[in-house]
């Protein structure tokens, strides 16, 4: 299996953009796709990208997510940043039929 | 709308058997696009997948609790269950149950609101 690294914590102001990390450990960040959930402070976790890039029904366009092969890493890009998009995010992969998710990354909107 | 609702006791002591049904409302679960998951997450620490299965009752487990976890499935009553054995202070945590959508990719997109269990005497 592969471990999924994400950064602590990333802070923004309010209206700028911010991007979070996960870089897989082997095998290529193309092999399976990645997805990515938001939670909030005592909430469940909720589906923001799934797919590397699609946006569930009802997500706002400003949440977007790649992949970049050259870096083994998947991205989640938020512009436009609200107050209401402090959580903590967490990327999740798959393989050999486990599951995996990323340590989580506190976004901070300052 | 489809919804997931754990529960179980909030209280168990070490060695004993953690035992935790989800029950899924609005909606079926004899989709052959969907698994059903648990997910847990220690106080104040990052999620961790324990298992998944189907309608049908095949399972996936986590390769780290495997030999722990049983889940079974009764489409009957729309709910699935989760069994720990020989708990530990380790497998205190909020417990999640959560649909997992599989015909394309991987990925929980509808969570129950989570379920906190304590292991202590």
């Amino acid at each position: 299996n592969f471990i999924l690294t994400q950064p602590n914590s990333v802070s923004e102001s309010p209206g700028k953009t911010v991007t979070i990390s996960c870089t897989r450990s082997s095998g290529s960040i193309a092999s399976n796709y990645v997805q990515w959930y938001q939670q909030r402070p005592a909430s469940s976790p909720t589906l923001v990208i799934y797919e590397d890039k699609q946006r569930p029904s009802g997500v706002p366009d400003r949440f977007s997510g790649s992949i970049d092969s050259s870096s083994n890493s998947a991205s989640l890009t938020i512009s436009g940043l609200k107050t209401d998009d402090e959580a903590d995010y967490y990327c999740q992969s798959y393989d050999n039929n486990n599951r995996l998710f990323g340590g989580g990354t506190k976004l901070t909107v300052l | 709308q489809l919804q997931l609702q754990e529960s179980g006791p909030g209280l168990v002591k070490p060695s004993q058997t953690l035992s935790l049904t989800c029950s899924v409302s609005g909606g079926s679960m004899s989709s052959s696009r969907h698994f059903w998951g648990w997910i847990r997450q220690p106080p104040g620490k990052g999620l961790e997948w324990i298992g998944s299965i189907y309608n049908s009752g095949s399972t996936y487990h986590n390769v780290s609790l495997r030999s722990r976890v049983t889940m079974s499935v009764d489409t009957s009553e729309n709910q699935f269950s989760l069994k720990l054995s020989s708990v530990t202070a380790a497998d205190t945590a909020i417990y999640y149950c959560a649909r997992e959508e599989v015909a394309t990719s991987w990925y929980f997109d509808l969570w129950g609101r989570g379920t906190l269990v304590t292991v202590s005497s």
